[in-house]
């Protein structure tokens, strides 16, 4: 069955870096587009990032261009999220998420159980 | 950058009565549309995609509806375990955006 494991969350400063990681299982990774979903605590469901399933294109939400990067392994099946320059607003729970194809025009058919991202001083 | 609206903001509802949310998007969406069970504490789960079209082992209770900018949610014969937050997404246009949520509360 298809598995979606984040990890690499935790309490960061602000103007610091984190990279968050998302091992997947049980489909073929290399097939699908892969998303970051955020989440603030209380609030809704924020879309951050999406990468394509051969890795070349890349999408990011407006409020993290610049800031956050999307890649893949494709040797280990794993997800990244890189995140430099945080901030307060940034605290959220960090969601991976499968879409449903290679592109980025597709629902989000698996999601992760997510990783917890605090920025605070 | 498309908008979408869902309403009620919060539904409460008795058990093995129906609920109806509606999402609406400020431009068309086409059938481009995904609806999200979250319930309390839990990663979001797919519950419909292409505006009607069940996931994978979601129950034929949940049925969905609409095309271009509005769009209904129906939940028949609620159950308790139904009591989460409900989202709709559009990914027809980019960035692929979700409704703010509508919280349903089993009376």
């Amino acid at each position: 069955q298809v598995q979606l494991v984040e990890s690499g969350g935790g309490v960061v400063q602000p103007g610091r870096s984190l990279r968050l990681s998302c091992a997947a299982s049980g489909f073929a990774f290399n097939n699908y587009a892969m998303h970051w979903i955020r989440q603030a605590p209380g609030k809704g469901l924020e879309w951050v990032a999406v990468l394509s399933y051969d890795g070349v294109n890349e999408y990011y939400a407006d409020s993290v261009k610049g800031r956050f990067t999307i890649s893949r392994d494709k040797s280990k099946n794993t997800l990244y999220l890189q995140m430099n320059s945080l901030r307060a607003e940034d605290t959220a729970v960090y969601y991976c998420a499968k879409g449903a194809g290679r592109d980025a025009y597709n629902p989000l058919d698996f999601w992760g159980q997510g990783t917890l991202v605090t920025v605070s001083s | 950058e498309i908008v979408m609206t869902q309403s009620p903001a919060t539904l409460s509802v008795s058990p093995g009565e129906r609920a109806t949310l509606s999402c609406r998007a400020s431009q068309s969406v086409s059938s481009n549309l995904a609806w999200y069970q979250q319930e309390s504490g839990q990663a979001p789960r797919l519950l419909i995609y292409g505006a009607s079209t069940r996931a994978t082992g979601i129950p034929a209770r949940f049925s969905g509806s609409g095309s271009g900018t509005e769009f209904i949610l129906t939940i028949s014969s609620l159950q308790s375990e139904d009591s989460a937050v409900y989202y709709c997404q559009q990914y027809n246009n980019w960035p692929p955006v979700f409704g703010q949520g509508t919280r349903l509360e089993i009376k």
